[in-house]
């Protein structure tokens, strides 16, 4: 079945450094990706649309200079997080269309990001 | 706007019990219609999905939805539940501009007892 791979799992790196989430389909080709954000206890938030070959559609109220996407390729979209501060703590998770039929995605396993 | 309410936050239920979740849809249209399980730290699965067709939906590990337009509900059932059942479940919706964009509920935490 569809597999798509997140790297990487868990990450903690330094405020004021950045970060980048890769998100692989392993079996398919995914022109579009999401990008979405889990506070703890707390639902998913689509933060971004994610368009092989184009630039990234922001959801209201994501700052689309400190999350940063590119989609280069038609089986890898990344995530870059920059100048990480605390707030930015979250699980991201990210989908792809393409492989499970209409109108479903998969998704990768997350990646924890703890910035101290 | 389109959004999803899951009013129960946690349940808990015993072995072998049956199970329903509740899920409402606010969505102009037909909607696309999805339950996501989420076990901790690990991303989601895909339980089952409501396009268009039989309003029961069948899923796997034995949970199936039935889809409600007059009550705006699309419920996740299991007869029998069993351990390893215990996740946080998530009803989604399609958004109206990309079914593959989903508008997410808050969630229901599964507890089983033994």
């Amino acid at each position: 079945g569809a597999v798509v791979s997140q790297h990487p799992s868990r990450v903690i790196c330094k405020s004021g450094t950045s970060v980048k989430i890769e998100c692989r389909s392993l079996d398919f080709q995914a022109t579009t990706m999401f990008w979405y954000r889990q506070f703890p206890k707390k639902s998913l938030m689509l933060m971004a649309t994610s368009n092989e070959g184009s630039k990234a559609t922001y959801e209201q109220g994501v700052e689309k200079d400190k999350f940063l996407i590119n989609h280069a390729s038609l089986t890898l979209s990344t995530l870059t997080v920059t100048s990480a501060h605390p707030e930015d703590s979250s699980f991201y998770i990210c989908s792809a269309k393409g492989a499970g039929g209409r109108g479903s995605c998969t998704f990768g396993s997350g990646t924890r990001l703890t910035v101290v | 706007a389109q959004s999803v309410t899951q009013p129960d936050i946690h349940i808990t239920v015993s072995e072998g019990a049956s199970l329903e979740l509740r899920c409402n849809y606010s969505y102009g249209a037909t909607p696309y219609l999805f339950w996501y399980v989420q076990s901790p730290g690990q991303g989601l699965q895909l339980l089952l999905k409501y396009f268009s067709g039989d309003t029961l939906v069948q899923g796997i590990k034995g949970f199936e939805a039935e889809f409600k337009r007059s009550q705006s509900s699309f419920n996740l059932r299991k007869p029998s539940v069993h351990w390893s059942d215990a996740a946080e479940y998530f009803c989604a919706v399609g958004a109206q501009d990309s079914s593959y964009k989903l508008i997410f509920g808050s969630g229901t935490r599964l507890l089983v007892r033994p």
